[in-house]
């Protein structure tokens, strides 16, 4: 089962900072946040990643708290081909991902 | 440098009947992972192949099956298709080491069974 909850959809105007919520109250110390988006009729995307540090790269922010138990990814200046479904997804070790729902994100003209 | 690719990227099939779904994974790439989508679930995890030996595996029955070949590509086989097979068939390569922040997913396969 996912160890993730996130709100089911999401609206953002373009441009505008795109806030993605995230709660993965049962996190182990061990664990990362990974964060992947699926734009439709094609496969997941790797976006970001982060153990305990806020972390940024070209696509996005990771704002993670000082508990870990929750986690923000922002996408400072959305564009129309950001509408996707965004997953958070915590786990250690390589072998696999556990999706749940997601997030569908609708960025708006 | 060449993503995954997935064959056939349509598929439909009739109950009962057997499916092979393929996968080349991306260069330099040596783990391929398979994951079932179903319509408006987020994927699950089929299982993984690793120098051609599962590493791995969700809860998904045996009629589920997997090779991987030398070149690292990989192959998923269901037997005894049923309805709810139904689903968009996900490929992942990664390597060895990367965890999971590495895979790189294709676009996959849509199998239909009637």
């Amino acid at each position: 089962d996912a160890k993730t909850t996130q709100p089911t959809s999401m609206d953002c105007a373009e441009g505008r900072a795109a806030n993605l919520p995230c709660n993965h109250s049962t996190i182990s110390g061990n664990e990362y946040v990974y964060w992947y988006r699926q734009i439709h009729s094609q496969g997941p995307q790797y976006i970001i990643h982060g153990l305990k540090n806020n972390e940024t790269n070209e696509m996005a922010s990771l704002i993670i708290t000082e508990d870990r138990k929750s986690s923000t990814l922002i996408l400072p200046h959305a564009t129309l081909r950001d509408t996707a479904v965004y997953y958070c997804i915590v786990g250690a070790g390589a072998q696999k991902l556990v999706f749940g729902q997601g997030t569908r994100l609708t960025i708006n003209p | 440098e060449t993503g995954v690719t997935q064959s056939p990227t349509h598929l439909i099939k009739t109950r009962g009947q057997q499916v092979t779904l393929r996968c080349s994974s991306q260069s330099g790439h040596n783990t391929v992972s398979w994951y079932q989508q179903a319509l408006g679930q987020g994927p699950q995890f089929i299982f993984q192949y690793y120098r051609e030996e599962e590493n791995g595996r969700g809860n998904f029955p045996p009629r589920f099956s997997g090779l991987q070949f030398p070149n690292y590509s990989s192959e998923l086989n269901v037997n005894a298709l049923e309805l709810d097979d139904s689903a968009l068939y996900l490929c992942a390569s990664s390597l060895s080491g990367q965890g999971v922040k590495g895979y790189t997913f294709g676009s996959g396969t849509r199998l239909t069974v009637v």
